[in-house]
């Protein structure tokens, strides 16, 4: 059972424009979550995070908004850039220190 | 952040054969997690590595399979045992920082291709 959920594998934004890649969940007991980006090659970096009281955190280019209603979160990238181009993964936990990943979307920014 | 490395970057092994990759962190940590990335899929966590205790496994992981080791809170090891082909992955070691608990940091990864 896939608790977490990225359903789009994959993403093509022209660069300067917005990205926006999403991410679905089940398990309504998720109390935080997170998104990390993957280069090939390399470890997954760590992103943003946002608690489930919130719904919606800041950080430069990137936001991250969550809508538990729907149990969805996304993760918005403004103005996307060549070297956003990666692997993105969310994950979530809750009450432990345990993270689940979704199966990521891999996003190419183009000139 | 806790800066993460992991020993060997790759490595080719033979059906049958055992390998043990090595974790350091530049601070001492709470949290130490052994991952898996087989090609094309996501990160399943394989176990939690606890110092001075047995490691804590998810399931569909067991001990005999992949023994862990965590000697003190710089340190883990991860054993690949008895590999088959099936195990050829990416093995990343991970840990916790001094921020957030749930915000982990990554290690490079170990790229590993049983033959």
């Amino acid at each position: 059972d896939q608790q977490v959920k990225q359903n789009s594998p994959s993403l093509s934004v022209q660069e300067g424009r917005i990205s926006i890649l999403n991410c679905d969940y089940t398990n309504s007991m998720f109390d935080y979550f997170l998104w990390y980006k993957k280069y090939p090659a390399e470890g997954p970096t760590f992103l943003i995070s946002i608690s489930s009281i919130k719904d919606k955190n800041e950080d430069g280019r990137f936001t991250v908004f969550l809508n538990k209603s729907a149990k969805h979160l996304s993760l918005h990238i403004v103005p996307s850039q060549p070297g956003d181009s990666a692997v993105y993964f969310c994950a979530a936990t809750y009450n432990t220190d345990k993270l689940i990943f979704g199966t990521g979307t891999r996003l190419q920014v183009f000139p | 952040s806790a800066v993460i490395s992991q020993k060997p970057s790759r490595d080719i092994c033979q059906r049958g054969t055992s390998l043990t990759i090595q974790c350091q962190v530049d601070s001492q940590v709470t949290m130490m997690f052994w991952y898996r990335q087989q090609p094309g899929q996501s990160l399943t966590l394989i176990a939690t590595a606890n110092q001075g205790s047995e490691a804590t496994y998810e399931s569909g992981f067991v001990i005999d399979k992949f023994p862990i080791s965590r000697p003190n809170l710089t340190f883990s090891t991860l054993t690949v045992s008895n590999m088959s082909p099936e195990d050829s992955s990416i093995y990343l070691c991970s840990a916790t920082g001094t921020g957030v608990s749930y915000e982990q940091y990554f290690g490079p990864g170990t790229r590993l291709t049983v033959t």
